[in-house]
C-alpha cells in the first residue's frame, strides 16, 4: 500500500550511461516533483508536474528529462550520466489543488540512490 | 541560495528533554512546513504553519514563525529515541514550490 513509490532504489552505473528511475503514486494527486538530495543532505527541487503538465522546471542540466505518461506516474530520464549526479533522487506528490497557497503536503517517495562510478 | 539555513547542524539530547530546531531563510513566504527524515528514507510532512500565523501546536511539536525576522522554530517536548532523525525545514514561495533548509540531525539517546 505505498502511497508514493520509486524503482529502483538503488542504482549504480557508469559515467555516460542513460538511465531511467520511475516514480508512481497511488494518492489520486494531480502534482508530482522530483527533488535531488547531495551528500550534504541538500534538497532541491528539479521539477514539477501538474495534470502531466510541467510547472516547475529549476536550472537543471538538460540531461535530465521528466516525462509524465499520466498524472500517477512521473519518470526521470537521465542522459550521458556524470560523476556529479550522483545523489539520492526523491519523487513526491502532492493535491496541487491549493494554487499559489501551496498549502498541499507533499508526500515523498523512499528515494533512489544513484552512484556513479 | 535561496536555500534555508538551520541551526544547530546536529543535536544530541536524552530522551525526556526538549529539542529546538531553527531556521531562517531570505525571501517572503506563503507558508513554512518542517519535514522528518529518517536515515535512508523518505521525508515526512509534520507541521505548516502559515504566513499569517505566529504559533502552532500538534501533539509533542510546537512551531513559531517569525516573518519579520525571516526566521521559524520547531520545539520537540519530552524527546524520545524513535525522534532521532534528520529535521528540515521548507518555505513555500508560491505554487506549491517548496525551498528546503539545510537539516538538523538529531541524536536522541535512552
Amino acid at each position: 500500500d505505498t502511497a508514493v513509490s520509486q524503482t529502483p532504489k538503488y542504482l549504480v552505473t557508469q559515467m555516460g550511461n542513460d538511465k531511467s528511475i520511475k516514480c508512481e503514486q497511488n494518492l489520486g494527486h494531480d502534482t508530482m516533483y522530483w527533488y535531488k538530495q547531495d551528500s550534504k543532505k541538500f534538497l532541491k527541487i528539479m521539477f514539477s508536474y501538474n495534470n502531466k503538465e510541467l510547472i516547475i522546471n529549476e536550472t537543471v542540466p538538460n540531461r535530465f528529462s521528466p516525462k509524465s505518461p499520466d498524472k500517477a506516474h512521473l519518470n526521470l530520464h537521465i542522459n550521458s550520466l556524470e560523476l556529479g549526479d550522483s545523489a539520492v533522487y526523491f519523487c513526491a506528490s502532492s493535491r496541487g489543488t491549493s494554487g499559489s497557497l501551496g498549502t498541499d503536503t507533499q508526500y515523498f517517495g523512499p528515494g533512489t540512490r544513484l552512484t556513479v562510478l | 541560495s535561496q536555500q534555508g539555513e538551520e541551526d544547530p547542524q546536529a543535536l544530541s539530547i536524552q530522551e525526556g528533554e526538549n529539542a529546538t530546531m531553527n531556521c531562517s531563510y531570505k525571501t517572503s513566504i506563503n507558508n513554512l512546513q518542517w519535514y522528518r527524515q529518517n536515515s535512508g528514507r523518505g521525508l515526512v510532512h509534520l507541521i505548516l504553519i502559515r504566513s499569517n500565523e505566529r504559533e502552532k501546536h500538534s501533539g509533542r511539536l510546537r512551531v513559531t514563525l517569525d516573518t519579520s525576522k525571516k526566521s521559524s522554530s520547531l520545539l520537540i517536548t519530552a524527546s524520545r529515541a524513535a525522534d532521532t532523525a534528520s529535521y528540515f525545514c521548507a518555505m513555500n514561495t508560491g505554487f506549491q514550490k517548496l525551498v528546503f533548509g539545510t537539516g538538523t540531525r538529531l541524536l536522541v539517546s535512552p
